[in-house]
């Protein structure tokens, strides 16, 4: 079956520092895969997406690329700021489950000046 | 880009009553939403699957009794969680399909007193 597997929060990182969140995912088919992010008491926020081996999604400095021989969509931003404080969360659909999708856990990430 | 509405944005009720949740495609059409519930610091749970002119598909252990869906036309989508009890008490979050890319409404924060 489809799943997605991510690190475990929380994560506090100091101003400007590099930021990484892993995800890994388990899929029948052929995926996009998608990061979202979620401000408090807001709903989700499509932060970037791929939809094919080596695509990388890029976004206001965040990155990622979807690594097929790894099946992984590691999230990275060279330099964080405060603001971007919030939950991240990976996702990926599959056309042949109606785009359903299945998300990861969550990753809470603290940003501290 | 696609816009996705919910209304209420939050809503306090008092055990045993119903309370409808909307929500809405704005500028697109979506044979297909979704229906996700999150509790504190967790993850989003597919709660259904809502089919316009059909019935819904709800997921595994989601009382389709308790959680009445209607998708009523293309672009609305109704929750309305019947008898409300207070661990019904949560953050419900819709989506709608365009493509092949889901897109999410900002939540209603329900709380049952």
């Amino acid at each position: 079956g489809n799943s997605v597997t991510q690190m475990e929060g929380p994560v506090t990182l100091s101003e400007e520092a590099f930021l990484t969140i892993n995800c890994t995912y388990t899929a029948t088919g052929y995926p996009s895969l998608f990061w979202y992010v979620q401000y408090p008491g807001e709903g989700l926020q499509l932060l970037l997406k791929a939809t094919k081996a080596d695509d990388k999604g890029s976004n206001k400095g965040f990155e990622a690329t979807y690594r097929k021989e790894t099946t992984s969509f590691h999230l990275e931003k060279g330099s964080v700021q405060v603001s971007d404080s919030a939950v991240y969360f990976c996702a990926l659909s599959e056309r042949n489950t109606g785009n359903q999708f299945y998300f990861g856990t969550g990753t809470s990430l603290t940003v501290i000046p | 880009g696609a816009v996705v509405s919910q209304h209420p944005s939050w809503v306090i009720c008092k055990s045993g009553t119903s309370v409808k949740i909307e929500c809405r495609s704005l500028d697109f059409q979506a044979t297909t939403m979704f229906w996700y519930r999150q509790f504190p610091k967790q993850s989003l749970m597919l709660m259904a699957t809502s089919n316009e002119g059909s019935k819904a598909t709800y997921e595994q252990g989601v009382e389709k009794d308790k959680f009445l869906i209607n998708h009523a036309s293309l672009t609305l989508s109704t929750l309305t969680v019947t008898s409300a009890h207070p661990e019904d008490s949560s953050f419900y979050i819709c989506s709608a399909n365009l493509v092949y890319e889901q897109y999410f409404g900002p939540g209603t924060r329900l709380t049952v007193t």
